[in-house]
């Protein structure tokens, strides 16, 4: 099955500064990468998502950027805000059956 | 998005009770549920997968008859924890995909607390 790795795990920035989260795959079949981001003690929030024909998303100060020769895709905050801290998850699916999720990188925005 | 509704969000019960927890679609039909284990500042585990019209699938290690999955229409998965005991304290988590554009959205989550 497909394994997806994360990191770091965790993450501290100074406000302002870019935080980057990378997450490889496995499975050469997966065609869909969302990004979630989940404050404690909610549910994940959808927050970005790219699929296998396109190479780089960008919406506002959030970017993902996806290589399928390398089998890894890329979380990009710039300008990062305090309310960015949060646990964020990459996830890998194919066609939408089946969705298998990173570790988590914890980021942390200091004021 | 999508708005996937879970309840309870939260529940203490005795050691030895039952908890069932649902979850709904509410503005599209879900063939297909996740549920998911979280524990503290960790990942989200998959326990099973919820199929409308059938039997759950479940992951290597999740017990069938401990945590009871039942998907009865397109709209609605219930995940009953049996017998619940404190290691069960956990918090549970749904989540559906769309049938249109394949996106994942998750419900609010169950906090459990077993005493």
């Amino acid at each position: 099955g497909e394994n997806v790795e994360q990191h770091p795990s965790t993450l501290s920035v100074q406000e302002g500064d870019s935080a980057v989260i990378k997450c490889t795959y496995s499975d050469s079949a997966s065609n869909y990468f969302p990004w979630y981001k989940q404050e404690l003690g909610k549910r994940p929030q959808l927050i970005i998502d790219i699929r296998s024909n396109v190479g780089e998303k960008k919406d506002q100060r959030i970017a993902v950027t996806l290589n399928k020769t390398a089998k890894h895709f890329s979380l990009h905050i710039t300008e990062t805000q305090p309310e960015d801290s949060a646990v964020y998850f990459c996830a890998a699916s194919i066609t939408g059956n089946q969705f298998y999720f990173g570790t988590g990188t914890s980021l942390t925005v200091i004021p | 998005g999508a708005v996937v509704s879970q309840h309870p969000s939260r529940v203490i019960c005795k050691s030895g009770t039952s908890v069932k927890i649902e979850c709904r679609s509410l503005d599209f039909q879900a063939t297909t549920m996740f549920w998911y284990r979280q524990f503290p500042k960790q990942s989200l585990m998959l326990m099973a997968t919820s199929n409308e019209g059938s039997k759950a699938t479940y992951e290597q290690g999740v017990e069938k008859d401990k945590f009871l999955i039942n998907h009865a229409s397109l709209t609605l998965s219930t995940l009953t924890v049996t017998s619940a005991h404190p290691e069960d304290s956990s918090f549970y988590i749904c989540s559906a995909p769309t049938r249109t554009n394949e996106k994942l959205f998750f419900g609010s989550g169950t906090q459990l607390s077993v005493l």
